[in-house]
């Protein structure tokens, strides 16, 4: 089946650091990713959506540049944290989503997440 | 906007039935969809209903969709300590970016 790859799984940084976190699609090609932040016991926010070749849609209430999103080729989108605090850290998950649109096969595919604390 | 609540909690024990419940207010919903998610895991979906239908068996898990209340269910037939996580629904949005709305989350605990 289709297979997300997120990057790292977990990242511990210092305050005023900036994070890099990648997101692959290993067996298809992602024309859509999806960035989702999932705070303690809660459920997810979605962050942002890219397409591939264009400037990301963020959600009301994101700052789009705190949170940098790239997403440059069919099978990588990035997500950078600048000027990382900790009220920042948290639960982020990448989605992705192939060529077919056919939303009764798995809309989505997720990786794994990354745990991201900053002191 | 689009909302779906959940309740927060719920605890079995092992061999029996489980229900999770789950309410919507989007009408032009078109899937609805059951995600599991395990500690420090990303989501795995589980299954999926279509909105014309009422319901759909796979296996150990049955969905029930009623469409005029807007309400959604799973029950997950002879729950294993393996099927503790935590469930999301999620509507799908046919319109716009296409997007999914994720429901709050449910806590299954199973009791051996």
């Amino acid at each position: 089946g289709a297979v997300v790859s997120q990057h790292p799984s977990r990242v511990i940084c210092k305050s005023g650091t900036s994070v890099k976190i990648e997101c692959r699609s290993l067996d298809f090609q992602a024309t859509t990713m999806f960035w989702y932040r999932q705070f303690p016991k809660q459920s997810l926010m979605l962050m942002a959506t890219s397409n591939e070749g264009s400037k990301a849609t963020y959600e009301q209430g994101v700052e789009k540049d705190k949170f940098l999103i790239n997403h440059a080729s069919l099978t990588l989108s990035t997500l950078t944290v600048t000027s990382a605090h900790p009220e920042d850290s948290s639960f982020y998950i990448c989605s992705a989503r192939g060529r077919d649109r056919r939303p009764y096969n798995s809309p989505l595919h997720f990786g794994n997440g990354t745990r991201l604390t900053v002191t | 906007g689009e909302d779906v609540e959940q309740s927060l909690f719920l605890s079995v024990r092992e061999g029996d039935s489980s229900v999770i419940n789950c309410t919507y207010t989007d009408s032009s919903s078109t899937y609805l969809y059951w995600y599991k998610q395990e500690p420090g895991a990303g989501l795995q979906l589980l299954t999926y209903i279509f909105s014309n239908m009422d319901m759909k068996q796979d296996q150990r898990l049955t969905v029930l969709l009623n469409k005029k209340d807007k309400h959604l269910s799973l029950r997950i037939a002879d729950t294993q300590t393996g099927d503790s996580a935590i469930y999301f629904c999620a509507e799908y949005d046919n319109g716009g970016y296409q997007k999914v709305t994720f429901g709050t989350g449910t806590k299954l605990q199973v009791i051996p």
